[in-house]
């Protein structure tokens, strides 16, 4: 079942700009996940948040995390074309749990 | 790239062939997935591997058969496909039961199936 939903579902800014995407979840969760898409390829894990924190960053990445309303966001600071990809939330995946993935955001940012 | 490999990278099958997807992983991780990426449809988990053993078969039909000889190694035998089983193909990677929850995907297979 699906337990991330993202939005919004697409996404088009201009380099050096900011990106902002949200995920929703359903049910109570220990951590969230985000991770990236380039085109047609495999998925890179980004940044990890525990159900204790409430922000974490990595570089131009920021992400939130708010569990009384379920939903966590991703901030791209500074956007790059490089930027460029889908960008999925995803709950679960510890211990034998198997984690369970969002329909995304297709992120354009355009130079 | 990220220490798990696929091959084929691509690969087009009639409906009656049979073809086998191969996945490795170089990062000493002890649980391996199979998921399945159609358009417009969120990441499908399909079948889960912790040490060797089949934890999750997550309702997939038969014609899709898994095979994991060892921590490194997953296979994903075709049979009898469908044109709807079209699809991008991912393996991942994770250290386990008791390890970190992030898992770590290889490039993917795209499979088209006549």
């Amino acid at each position: 079942s699906q337990q991330g939903e993202e939005d919004p579902q697409a996404l088009s800014i201009q380099e050096g700009e900011n990106a902002t995407m949200n995920c929703s979840y359903k049910t109570s969760i220990n951590n969230l996940q985000w991770y990236r898409q380039n085109s047609g390829r495999g998925l890179v894990h980004l940044i990890l948040i525990r159900s204790n924190e409430r922000e974490k960053h990595s570089g131009r990445l920021r992400v939130t995390l708010d569990t009384s309303k379920k939903s966590s966001s991703l901030l791209i600071t500074a956007s790059r074309a490089a930027d460029t990809a889908s960008y999925f939330c995803a709950t679960g995946g510890e211990g034998n749990t198997p984690l369970v993935f969002g329909k995304g955001t297709r992120l354009s940012v355009i130079a | 790239e990220t220490g798990v490999t696929q091959t084929p990278r691509h690969l087009v099958m009639g409906m009656t062939n049979k073809k086998s997807l191969k996945c490795e992983q170089h990062l000493g991780h002890n649980a391996m997935y199979w998921y399945k990426q159609s358009a417009k449809k969120p990441l499908e988990l399909m079948f889960v591997y912790n040490f060797k053993e089949q934890t999750e078969n997550n309702s997939v039909p038969s014609r899709f058969s898994p095979e994991c000889p060892n921590s490194s190694h997953l296979f994903l035998h075709l049979h009898t496909l469908q044109p709807e089983d079209s699809a991008l193909y991912l393996c991942a990677s994770s250290p386990g039961t008791s390890g970190a929850p992030e898992q770590f995907f290889g490039p993917g297979t795209r499979l088209t199936v006549l």
